[in-house]
């Protein structure tokens, strides 16, 4: 069964703290992205990555950076957080384009993180 | 630019009907549509490519006008397990990035 896992389902946190989100997938996906989800807005694209240690700014990036060392692992980092960024924050990977049919997104359960 | 969905949220009896729309003010090469359970991630339901196919999972039904730019969902003799947060998605390019609308809750009463 395919897998995305997210390390932290619940994150609590202090302003200008700095911030790791994990993300691993078993399906050996190219491509891997970060999503955040607020209530009347969606989901929004962050960043994401097609492959290892390529990274591609999404529609929200300010305030966030991406690491991809290895092909399975995508993190999320919040360089210093601020209350705004409290959100639910959610993983998925696809297969690269040579491979994807319908470009269907495997998603992890999410990361709620809280800013205080 | 993000899609725009219809009606933000819709409460069911069971075995009723429901129609969740999907439009976008730009060019469509594709439609995604997803189902976030409570809790849950979301899970892909189908794809619609640019020609009107309509495309259909279980009693889950979709189509895809490229000229309005506009897709809608239909969901016929709701189930409980149908309840949720429903997701469109689109793409400009075979290659583009997926742009997720606002989401629409769905919830199914006995």
């Amino acid at each position: 069964d395919v897998k995305v896992t997210q390390s932290s389902r619940y994150l609590v946190k202090r302003t200008g703290e700095k911030v790791f989100l994990e993300c691993v997938q078993d399906m050996d996906h190219e491509n891997m992205f970060w999503y955040r989800q607020d209530p009347g807005l969606g989901l929004r694209l962050i960043y994401f990555s097609y492959d290892v240690k390529m990274k591609e700014k999404g529609d929200i990036p300010e305030g966030y950076s991406v690491s991809r060392e290895k092909k399975e692992r995508f993190s999320l980092i919040l360089e210093s957080a601020s209350t705004n960024q409290t959100s639910m924050y959610l993983c998925a990977s696809r297969r690269g384009l040579a491979g994807d049919v319908t470009g269907e997104l495997f998603f992890g359960e999410g990361s709620r993180l809280t800013v205080l | 630019q993000q899609p725009v969905q219809s009606p933000q949220a819709v409460i069911l009896r069971e075995g009723e009907d429901a129609v969740i729309n999907c439009s976008s003010s730009k060019a469509l090469y594709s439609v995604h549509w997803y189902r976030q359970k409570h809790g849950e991630a979301p899970v892909f339901l189908m794809i619609l490519l640019k020609g009107g196919e309509q495309k259909g999972h279980e009693k889950i039904s979709a189509s895809f006008n490229e000229k309005k730019q506009q897709s809608s969902l239909y969901l016929t003799a709701s189930q409980l397990s149908y309840s949720g947060t429903y997701f469109c998605g689109t793409r400009g390019t075979s290659y583009g990035k997926l742009t997720f609308g606002q989401g629409t809750i769905l919830t199914v009463h006995p």
